[in-house]
């Protein structure tokens, strides 16, 4: 029940694409919602994060789509660029304690 | 957004040796931080929820006695690996969350090589 299930595990679109990556949870405790962004020898950053009373949040080229009901939400990195090549985990949280459980991880590549 | 740092930022050593791996909160105080492992392209597995002033939370399968965790003040919580092997070798990386506690800051990680 604390999985949160990602995909696809790795993506390769063209400069300029729209990559979506997608993940899908069960436990509908969670309560927000957050992308990180993992370069190699890195730790993650935050890119981007929803409540589950929104259905998209927009910040910048990145959007979140949210659907309480499928307990589903996915990733849209407009205009992808190569310097968006990055591993990119979704993960999910309840309001005690802040854990945090993570998806298994998407590794994107933009090639030119 | 706040810094999180972590000291070092890589680490060699022997097997059966101990090593001792710092993760601060530069701009605020965490009276909770996380400390996690990834293995080279796999996601980050929760080991155990550093606490200030009290004995931290292992997950399900952390050997309490392998990963000792002390949160000495407000903004350093250390994680030492005793009697590394060659299987403990690993990315590990620290969070912290911040005034929000629903934003959680990484640190950059530190990545252990046991030889």
């Amino acid at each position: 029940q604390q999985q949160v299930k990602q995909s696809p595990q790795s993506l390769i679109v063209q400069k300029g694409g729209i990559p979506i990556i997608n993940c899908a949870y069960e436990n509908t405790a969670f309560d927000y919602f957050p992308w990180y962004q993992q370069f190699p020898g890195k730790g993650p950053a935050l890119l981007i994060a929803i409540r589950p009373d929104v259905s998209e949040k927009k910040e910048g080229r990145f959007t979140i789509s949210f659907n309480k009901s499928a307990k589903q939400f996915s990733l849209h990195i407009m205009d992808s660029q190569p310097g968006d090549s990055a591993t990119y985990f979704c993960a999910a949280h309840t309001g005690g304690g802040n854990k945090l459980t993570f998806g298994t991880g998407t590794q994107l590549k933009v090639e030119l | 957004g706040a810094v999180v740092s972590q000291h070092p930022s890589w680490v060699i050593c022997k097997s059966g040796t101990s090593v001792k791996i710092e993760c601060r909160s530069l701009d605020f105080q965490a009276t909770t931080m996380f400390w996690y492992r990834q293995f080279p392209k796999q996601s980050l597995m929760l080991m155990a929820t550093s606490n200030e002033g009290s004995k931290a939370t292992y997950e399900q399968g952390v050997e309490k006695d392998k990963f000792l965790i002390n949160h000495a003040s407000l903004t350093l919580s250390t994680l030492t690996v005793t009697s590394a092997h060659p299987e403990d070798s690993s990315f590990y990386i620290c969070s912290a969350p911040g005034q929000g506690h629903n934003e959680q800051f990484f640190g950059p990680g530190t990545r252990l090589t046991v030889l």
